[in-house]
């Protein structure tokens, strides 16, 4: 069965400084993995997404993800963290046999001034 | 339509009612789902469409919760005898194949 690990449920950085959010994954076989965020009142948006081919993907927002297959992880990085990135990010895993996606329990990032 | 339109976006209702949430997935989405974002709480798959049918309905809580899906379209997620446990944040989301999905705003739901 799929499971998504989220191991810090907050995370505080500081304006400009860069960020790495971890999320780690169960899944047998090679999983479609997504980024998700969910700003304040807001919905859920897609910040990207991996289903094969080059393990670093780019998403919006000026954020990006590596897919590390021995350490079954996904995390999301961003160089530069501005006051507007305060949100919940999501991690999910979906299986290639179907639609099901699991979200990891979110980690919410404060940022400070 | 341009987005996941989902309504009510807000309600409040008294243990013991039922409830319908209803979601209007993008046009041409053949695959809709529902999530339930409790407080603090992650995402909790509750079943997902593919067409008019629910290959998966592993996620429903109990048999007071039910869903359909008609035209491809339209679905509406139902819970009957609401229990103060059923309050969150019901989440529908459509996708065209695997490419991620499109989230509606979501129902907050309060039982009160």
């Amino acid at each position: 069965a799929q499971s998504v690990t989220q191991p810090d449920i907050h995370i505080t950085v500081s304006e400009g400084a860069s960020l790495e959010l971890r999320c780690n994954y169960s899944y047998g076989a090679t999983p479609y993995l997504f980024w998700y965020v969910q700003s304040p009142g807001q919905g859920l948006q897609l910040l990207l997404k991996y289903f094969s081919g080059d393990t670093l993907v780019q998403g919006i927002k000026g954020f990006e993800a590596e897919f590390k297959r021995s350490q079954s992880s996904f995390n999301l990085r961003k160089p530069s963290v501005h006051w507007s990135d305060a949100a919940e990010y999501f991690c999910a895993v979906g299986s290639t046999g179907g639609f099901k996606t699991i979200f990891g329990a979110g980690t919410r990032l404060f940022v400070k001034a | 339509g341009a987005g996941v339109s989902q309504s009510p976006s807000n309600k409040v209702t008294e243990k013991g009612k039922d409830v319908e949430l209803r979601c209007d997935p993008i046009s041409g989405h053949t695959a809709l789902y529902w999530y339930r974002q409790s407080l603090g709480q992650g995402l909790e798959f509750l079943i997902y469409f593919q067409g008019n049918s629910a290959p998966d309905k592993s996620g429903l809580p109990s048999d007071r919760f039910s869903a359909e899906r008609t035209g491809g379209s339209v679905s509406t997620l139902t819970i009957q005898r609401t229990q103060q446990e059923d309050s969150a944040v019901y989440l529908c989301a459509s996708s065209l194949e695997r490419n991620g999905y499109t989230f509606g705003s979501g129902t907050r739901l309060t039982v009160v």
